[in-house]
Formats: structure tokens, C-alpha cells, sequence
């Protein structure tokens, strides 16, 4: 069964202290992982795609990369502002399947 | 969200009245997804549309339907609303199949009481 899962559910961090977030998934013909940051009260807002392992991305304090099972949104040097909740998504070879995680809840405190 | 709005933002329903909700784009996008959201369960695709006129099931189909008429509205009718259907429901389009990422509206508040 098709499946993805964030962990952890919620992270606190102080201002500066770097750390991952992680998304494993099982599915059966990876054709992209996505990354997504939800403000609360909005949509979430795409952030980047994955096609391949070994493939990194990075966006100002945030660094994507992937492996074969999982991929890792590295948070350097979080701020405040960083703040929101993170969701990944997998998308499969049959058409139109989106495969959403939980999200993992960001809390970078001053 | 530029170019695409839900309306309404807010909705209070009583239970086993018809609720629609509608999606707004005008980046003439030809994907088009309706999603919920709860906690726990992160997004399930519940509908979408290929195109005018053609929709198709996601995986929460049941007491759901939709329409399009027109490229740039796709309408999500609850048919007889219960409380297992309150929730938030996100709108999303898409230039293809999604392969660069969806672009989310904003999301309808759905409470039915």
C-alpha cells in the first residue's frame, strides 16, 4: 500500500539551531517528491520537487535531498519566520496519484 | 494565491442540508483538485478535473460530486452534509499533472452541525 509518513509530528527549535525533517515513503513508482510549507489559516505553498536520489534542492535556509526511501528537509540556522507547517507529498506513475504526509509542525522560538 | 480563490471562506451547514463550494482560477490551468484536510489524515484528494466537463474520483469520493462547466470554476457539492464531512477543504489547480507542484487556494472552513 502506498504510504507516506512525516516525523517527527512537531519540532521546537530555537533561532539558530539547525535540524531535519524526515519523510519516508512506500510507493510503487516514484515519479516525484514534493515539499510544501502551510502557514495556518492558508494553502500550503509549494517549496520544491525531488525527481531522483541524489537529488538535493536548496531555498534560502532550506535544504531538500533524497534517497531511494526517504527524503530530509534540512533547516539551517531556522528564524522565527520559519515557522509552519511542513508537508511532503509523493507522486506516483498512475496518473494523478498525490500522496500527501501529515506534516510536521515547526516551532522556531526566538 | 494568485489566481485562485474558494468561496466561501467560512461555512456553517446544518446536517443533511446541500453545500457547495466553489474554486476560482484565471491562470487557465487545465488540473484542477478539490482536497480535504483533517487532522491527522494531511490531504486526501476527494475529486478532480482533466478538463471541461471531465472529473473524475479521488480516494474520499463518497458524498461528494463536482462540476465544471468552465475552465476556471470547479464546484464541490456535499449532497447531504454530515458532521463526518466538516472539515477544510482545499481547491488546488495545476498547469499539467502536477508534476511542478499544485498552487492551493486558500481553503473553505467547512463545520456541519
Amino acid at each position: 500500500e502506498d504510504q507516506v509518513t512525516q516525523s517527527p509530528e512537531a519540532l521546537r527549535l530555537q533561532e539558530g539551531e539547525s535540524s531535519s525533517l524526515n519523510c519516508s515513503y512506500t510507493v510503487s513508482g516514484l515519479r516525484g517528491l514534493f515539499w510544501y510549507r502551510q502557514d495556518p489559516g492558508k494553502g500550503p505553498e509549494f517549496l520544491f520537487t525531488l525527481y531522483s536520489a541524489g537529488e538535493e534542492k536548496e531555498k534560502e535556509r532550506l535544504k531538500a535531498t533524497l534517497t531511494k526511501k526517504e527524503s530530509f528537509l534540512h533547516i539551517t540556522a531556522p528564524k522565527p519566520e520559519d515557522s509552519a507547517t511542513y508537508l511532503c507529498a509523493v507522486q506516483v506513475y498512475n496518473f494523478n496519484k498525490f500522496y500527501f504526509g501529515s506534516g510536521t509542525k515547526l516551532n522556531v522560538k526566538p | 494565491d494568485a489566481g485562485i480563490t474558494q468561496s466561501p471562506r467560512h461555512k456553517v451547514t446544518e446536517t443533511g442540508t446541500p453545500v457547495t463550494l466553489r474554486c476560482h482560477q484565471t491562470e487557465n490551468h487545465r488540473y484542477m483538485y478539490w482536497y480535504r484536510q483533517d487532522p491527522g489524515h494531511g490531504l486526501r484528494l476527494i475529486h478532480y478535473s482533466y478538463g471541461v466537463k471531465d472529473t473524475d474520483k479521488g480516494e474520499v469520493s463518497d458524498g461528494y460530486s463536482v462540476s465544471r462547466s468552465k475552465t476556471e470554476d470547479f464546484l464541490l457539492t456535499l449532497e447531504s452534509a454530515t458532521s463526518s464531512q466538516t472539515s477544510v477543504y482545499f481547491c488546488a489547480i495545476s498547469e499539467g499533472t502536477g508534476y511542478y507542484g499544485y498552487t492551493f487556494g486558500s481553503g473553505t472552513r467547512l463545520t456541519v452541525v
